[in-house]
């Protein structure tokens, strides 16, 4: 099993522009999510998905698109970016069991200049 | 809603010293508890969690937390430390659901440097 992975490591982007960070995972795992991570605020949910066609909006959900088609695959949209968009980027997923373990991938460190 | 606090946003400590990571949590109803670490440039893991039962819980490298409910703190301890267990750690809680969206609530984190 490769668990998370995520795509890419590392990006930069200027302010305006778009890109998709990737995310997929190989457990069979319904429950996917988005989080960001900035220093000293630990990690806070972007999206969230239960299943294939369904997803549902995190805390700071503004600036970022969501979709889910099949299982295994869970991208995160950035429409244009914005500086405060600068962060690392984690995505995890779970069986959606009451307190199963989420497994986090490698994460993507993203700059918006 | 669920709000995490971690006293403590630096923790450092000599090496075989003991330590204790403290967290506080608010929630209206009955959550899970959980500790994940982050050793440097990686992703998190899930270090311990609390599910029901007792309220010690263990991890298989040393670590142990606490559920007190009436305090609604859980705090992670090591009688120990060795310089491999520098890393963040991060206190997390999830409302109690037997189905559906496991949607975790951070803390800040707390950044433990070992000193030898």
């Amino acid at each position: 099993n490769a668990g998370v992975t995520q795509t890419p490591k590392f990006q930069v982007l200027k302010t305006g522009q778009s890109m998709t960070l990737q995310c997929a995972q190989d457990m069979n795992h319904e429950y996917m999510s988005w989080y960001r991570q900035d220093p000293g605020m630990g990690l806070r949910l972007i999206h969230y998905s239960v299943g294939a066609g369904i997803t549902d909006q995190g805390e700071v959900p503004n600036g970022y698109n969501v979709s889910r088609s099949t299982t295994e695959d869970f991208p995160l949209r950035l429409l244009s970016a914005a500086p405060s968009q600068t962060s690392v980027y984690f995505c995890a997923s779970s069986y959606s069991v009451g307190g199963y373990e989420q497994y986090f991938g490698p994460g993507t460190r993203l700059t918006v200049t | 809603a669920q709000s995490v606090t971690q006293l403590d946003s630096q923790v450092p400590v000599f090496e075989e010293a003991p330590v204790e990571l403290r967290c506080n949590y608010s929630s209206s109803v009955s959550v899970y508890l959980f500790w994940y670490v982050q050793y440097p440039n990686q992703g998190l893991q899930l270090l311990l969690k609390y599910l029901s039962g007792s309220t010690l819980v263990e991890s298989i490298n040393g670590f142990e937390a606490e559920f007190n409910k009436s305090q609604t703190s859980f705090h992670l301890r090591k009688p120990s430390v060795h310089i491999s267990d520098t890393a963040e750690y991060f206190c997390a809680v999830s409302p109690y659901l037997i189905q559906g969206a496991q949607k975790l609530v951070f803390g800040q984190g707390t950044r433990l440097t070992i000193n030898p």
